[in-house]
């Protein structure tokens, strides 16, 4: 069974902070990270998709990095609105064109 | 572009029933994935399909099955129901079943086992 864990589970941020979390997972046999959005009574959407060691995207005020050596990634989301209030989910995967998913970090952003 | 579609939304069934769930793909798009997210568990894999073939499963018992048509449409048959089959089901397309695609997923099917 191949561990993915994300921290913390939830987090609660003022608007207009900065925040992170992390996923982690197996490095061996190691081929991708997802990351995907799941907003409440939405389907999951895909925000970043990264293979290399060392990896950095960037899509707004959302960012990702990657370390394929140790088993991590970092998000991180700056200046906080309401609308990053959602499930982030971490899907690595392993070179068998599935993907294991962590149970998520819940964000919720505080007006 | 349409994007992923599910049905039904959602689905009541009693327990020993059999349950169908349908998707539809992204124009385009050749693999199909089944996904189960039971209450307080993450996403579990269940099925992938591609060019009109399984290709992968997750460790799902073999009452959960599904094929793909050739319009790369799918279906997800779950027989002989059991409370714990209450989740719900998301499905998801991509273009590439390669590992470097993202998924598209659906907005889901709850199926409750009564």
């Amino acid at each position: 069974i191949l561990n993915v864990e994300q921290s913390p589970q939830s987090l609660h941020v003022q608007e207009g902070d900065s925040t992170n979390f992390t996923c982690s997972f197996p490095s061996s046999n190691f081929y991708a990270l997802h990351w995907y959005r799941w907003e409440t009574a939405k389907s999951p959407e895909a925000l970043f998709v990264m293979t290399l060691n060392g990896d950095e995207k960037k899509k707004g005020r959302i960012s990702a990095t990657l370390n394929t050596k140790e088993g991590y990634s970092y998000l991180y989301i700056k200046g906080s609105q309401p609308e990053d209030s959602a499930t982030y989910l971490c899907a690595p995967n392993f070179g068998n064109e599935k993907l294991t998913f962590g149970t998520g970090t819940r964000l919720t952003i505080i007006p | 572009e349409a994007g992923v579609t599910q049905s039904p939304t959602h689905l009541i069934k009693t327990r020993g029933q059999q349950a169908t769930l349908r998707c539809s793909p992204i124009s385009g798009h050749t693999s199909v994935y089944w996904y189960q997210q039971a209450l307080g568990l993450g996403l579990q894999f269940l099925l992938w399909y591609d060019e009109g073939e399984e290709r992968n499963r997750g460790n799902f018992p073999p009452r959960f099955s599904g094929r793909q048509f050739p319009n790369y449409s799918s279906e997800l048959n779950v027989n002989a129901l059991e409370l714990e089959d209450s989740a719900l089901y998301l499905c998801a397309s991509s273009s590439d079943p390669g590992r470097n695609s993202p998924l598209h997923f659906g907005n889901g099917t709850r199926l409750t086992v009564t």
